[in-house]
C-alpha cells in the first residue's frame, strides 16, 4: 500500500505566474482534499474532489482551481500568484463517506517572490 | 461556526516532564476531534482521535479526552521524550461538512 505523494517538494515562482501542484492519493482512496498551511499557521481547507468534481470549497478565490483524474490523482492550480500564496500545500486522501480518516502527503512548499 | 483554539507556543520541556497542550473548540453539532503531529519537513500524521463525548483517544503515550461540557480536547503525556519534539495541531471534523478545521499549532521542543 503506497501513501500519499506530492510533487514537487519545493517550488519558487514570481508574482503573477501560474503554478500546478500534483498529488497521488493513497491506494484505494477516491477523495482528495487540498489544504494551504501558511508559516506558523494551521492548515486551511481549499477544496475537495470526488469523482472528478469539486465537492466542497473553503474561503479561497477562483484563481485556486483543481482537477481530479480517473485514477484519483489530483492537481491544484493557482493562477496570478500573489506573495501571500507562499505556503506549504498539503494534499490528503480518503474514502468517500470516511473523510474523517484522511492521510496527508508531505506537502509542496511554494515560495512566491 | 466551527473553530479550534489551542495553546500558544512554543513549549520547551525537559525529557520525562509532563506535557499538556490545551485545545478548545466551537462547533455546530457533534464533531469528531483530533490531534495531528507534524515533524520538521513532513506532512501531518494522525496522533489520536475521539468521535463522541467522554471518549478518550490515546496513542504512543499521548491521551486526550473529549469534554463536551467544557468544549475541550487537551493533549497530555506523562513523560515526554526528545523524539516528541514537533508541532501539534488540534482539529475538528464536523458531523456535517467535509473539511477539517485546525488550530494554529503548538511547537514542542524536548531537551535532554
Amino acid at each position: 500500500e503506497t501513501g500519499v505523494t506530492q510533487s514537487p517538494t519545493h517550488l519558487i515562482k514570481t508574482r503573477g505566474q501560474q503554478v500546478t501542484l500534483r498529488c497521488s492519493s493513497q491506494s484505494g482512496h477516491n477523495t482528495v482534499s487540498w489544504y494551504q498551511q501558511a508559516l506558523g499557521q494551521g492548515p486551511q481547507f481549499i477544496f475537495q474532489y470526488y469523482r472528478e468534481e469539486e465537492n466542497g470549497r473553503g474561503n479561497f478565490p477562483p484563481r485556486f482551481s483543481g482537477l481530479q483524474f480517473p485514477n484519483y490523482s489530483s492537481e491544484l492550480n493557482v493562477n496570478a500568484l500573489e506573495l501571500d500564496d507562499s505556503a506549504l500545500y498539503l494534499c490528503a486522501s480518503s474514502f468517500k463517506g470516511g473523510e474523517e480518516t484522511q492521510y496527508f502527503g508531505p506537502g509542496t512548499r511554494l515560495l512566491v517572490l | 461556526g466551527n473553530s479550534v483554539t489551542q495553546m500558544e507556543g512554543p513549549v520547551t520541556l525537559s525529557e520525562e516532564a509532563f506535557l499538556t497542550i490545551n485545545c478548545t473548540y466551537t462547533a455546530t453539532g457533534y464533531p469528531s476531534l483530533f490531534w495531528y503531529v507534524q515533524y520538521p519537513g513532513e506532512g501531518l500524521q494522525l496522533l489520536l482521535k475521539a468521535t463522541k463525548a467522554d471518549d478518550k483517544g490515546s496513542n504512543k503515550g499521548f491521551e486526550a479526552t473529549y469534554r463536551k461540557e467544557t468544549t475541550s480536547f487537551h493533549l497530555e503525556k506523562g513523560s515526554v521524550q526528545v523524539s516528541d519534539s514537533a508541532v501539534y495541531f488540534c482539529a475538528l471534523y464536523p458531523n456535517t461538512g467535509n473539511q477539517f478545521y485546525f488550530g494554529t499549532g503548538t511547537s514542542l521542543t524536548v531537551i535532554p
